[in-house]
């Protein structure tokens, strides 16, 4: 079957650093994305990866090991407007993205 | 820049009733989706749609029909409202490059559905 894992929540200090991780298994797999929902609101785009690695962007990185099944979020000088969830969601062979439930992100100052 | 537009924002329906959610898109998007989404659980994708008169199911299709009749307008119809459709309903758009749908999605506010 086709599965995204993310944990359920996490807190995290102001100006600190944290690393959101999601663990994936799609039928084929055609990239990871990471997409960021404040609560109430519509889900915005923060990243794709495809190869492995690490895409930089500002505050916010995002890693891919295929061979593991394996992806984190990391972001850092966490302000509190970073208090959101956190969503993980994997292509399968279909171009078809499974969405995992959200990591819900405390940020404290 | 309106983006993607949803209509209504919030709804009460009984059982037994039938609505029509309304999603439109301006930025000239081929791949166009309807999400449901779950308090405890990820984005269900219900149809989609990669072009005008083109629509498929997705992983939970039933009790829900849409159509595609021009490039910026998915509407999803509810046929028959259940307690168990009780959920915010997400649209999205996105493009298609190269035949490769995966490209950032940008989503609608959302609609706020109860079925009583």
């Amino acid at each position: 079957g086709q599965n995204i894992d993310q944990p359920t929540e996490m807190t995290a200090t102001e100006g600190a650093i944290v690393q959101i991780n999601c663990t994936y298994q799609t039928s084929g797999f055609n990239g990871l994305f990471w997409y960021q929902q404040h609560a109430g609101e519509a889900p915005t785009f923060l990243s794709y990866n495809v190869l492995d690695g690490l895409e930089e962007k500002g505050r916010f990185s995002s890693f891919l090991s295929r061979s593991k099944g394996y992806s984190y979020l990391l972001l850092k000088e966490l302000q509190m407007k970073d208090s959101a969830s956190y969503l993980c969601a994997g292509s399968d062979s279909n171009y078809q993205l499974i969405w995992g439930a959200g990591t819900k992100l405390i940020i404290k100052p | 820049n309106a983006g993607v537009t949803q209509t209504p924002k919030f709804q009460v329906l009984k059982t037994g009733q039938s609505m029509t959610l309304q999603c439109a898109q301006d930025m000239n998007h081929e791949y166009m989706s309807w999400y449901r989404q779950d308090p405890g659980m990820g984005l269900r994708l219900i149809h989609y749609s990669v072009g005008a008169g083109i629509t498929d199911q997705g992983e939970v299709p039933n009790g829900y029909n849409v159509s595609r009749s021009t490039t910026e307008d998915f509407p999803l119809r509810l046929l028959s409202a259940a307690p168990s459709q009780t959920s915010v309903y997400f649209c999205a758009s996105s493009r298609i490059s190269g035949g490769n749908p995966n490209q950032p999605q940008h989503f609608g506010d959302g609609t706020r559905l109860s079925i009583l």
